[in-house]
């Protein structure tokens, strides 16, 4: 089956700081790949998406690259602000299917 | 404003007591999913339909139960046969498969077993 691994948290980090959240996945045909972001009490919002290999996705200075050859999708950011304190997702889904396949979420605190 | 909501915020339920949470969008979507979120877990899926008056079930269905009789909702009724269902849920709308459209998820809705 479809699985998305995450690393674990709670990640700590001071303001400014780079960012860098693990991701791999599991699917027996070509996924599409997604990170969200959740905020305290509230629900997810699409932070990127990426749809066939070596593509990039990219929002409010998050990257990630979709890597066939090592299935991962990391999730980066050059210099981290308070206010992306949040839980971040990794998802994948099959392109002719309808389910989203989540990771167990990453907790990001960003200290000032 | 477009948008997906989710009634009520905070929700409590009795033991052996159906509850149902509303889900409703005015986005003209097709595609409408609920998922159940655990403390420090992922999400998972519970229901999901594709078009009016059709729904699949996902891969926590059991004690749950979901209708779509128009475009724009998708109730999803808990029911005393889910054996724990104090949880976050969130209801997600889409204007296609997932594959090819976005995901946009409502605030959801916070139930508690007493």
């Amino acid at each position: 089956g479809n699985s998305v691994t995450q690393m674990e948290g709670p990640v700590t980090l001071s303001e400014e700081a780079f960012l860098t959240i693990n991701c791999t996945y599991t699917a027996t045909g070509y996924p599409s790949l997604f990170w969200y972001v959740q905020y305290p009490g509230e629900g997810l919002q699409l932070l990127l998406k990426a749809t066939k290999a070596d593509d990039k996705g990219s929002n409010k200075g998050f990257e990630a690259t979709y890597r066939k050859e090592t299935t991962s999708f990391h999730l980066e950011k050059g210099s981290v602000q308070v206010s992306d304190s949040a839980v971040y997702f990794c998802a994948l889904t099959l392109n002719a299917g309808n389910m989203l396949t989540f990771g167990g979420g990453t907790r990001l605190m960003v200290k000032p | 404003d477009g948008g997906i909501t989710q009634s009520p915020k905070y929700l409590f339920r009795k033991e052996g007591q159906n509850v149902t949470l509303s889900c409703e969008q005015n986005l003209n979507h097709d595609a409408m999913y609920w998922y159940r979120q655990d403390p420090g877990q992922g999400l998972r899926l519970i229901y999901y339909s594709q078009i009016v008056n059709d729904f699949q079930k996902g891969d926590i269905a059991e004690g749950y139960s979901v209708s779509r009789e128009k475009k724009e909702s998708f109730p999803l009724t808990v029911t005393s046969a889910q054996k724990n269902p104090t949880a976050f849920y969130l209801c997600a709308s889409s204007s296609g498969p997932a594959g090819r459209d976005t995901q946009y998820f409502g605030p959801g809705t916070r139930l508690t077993v007493l």
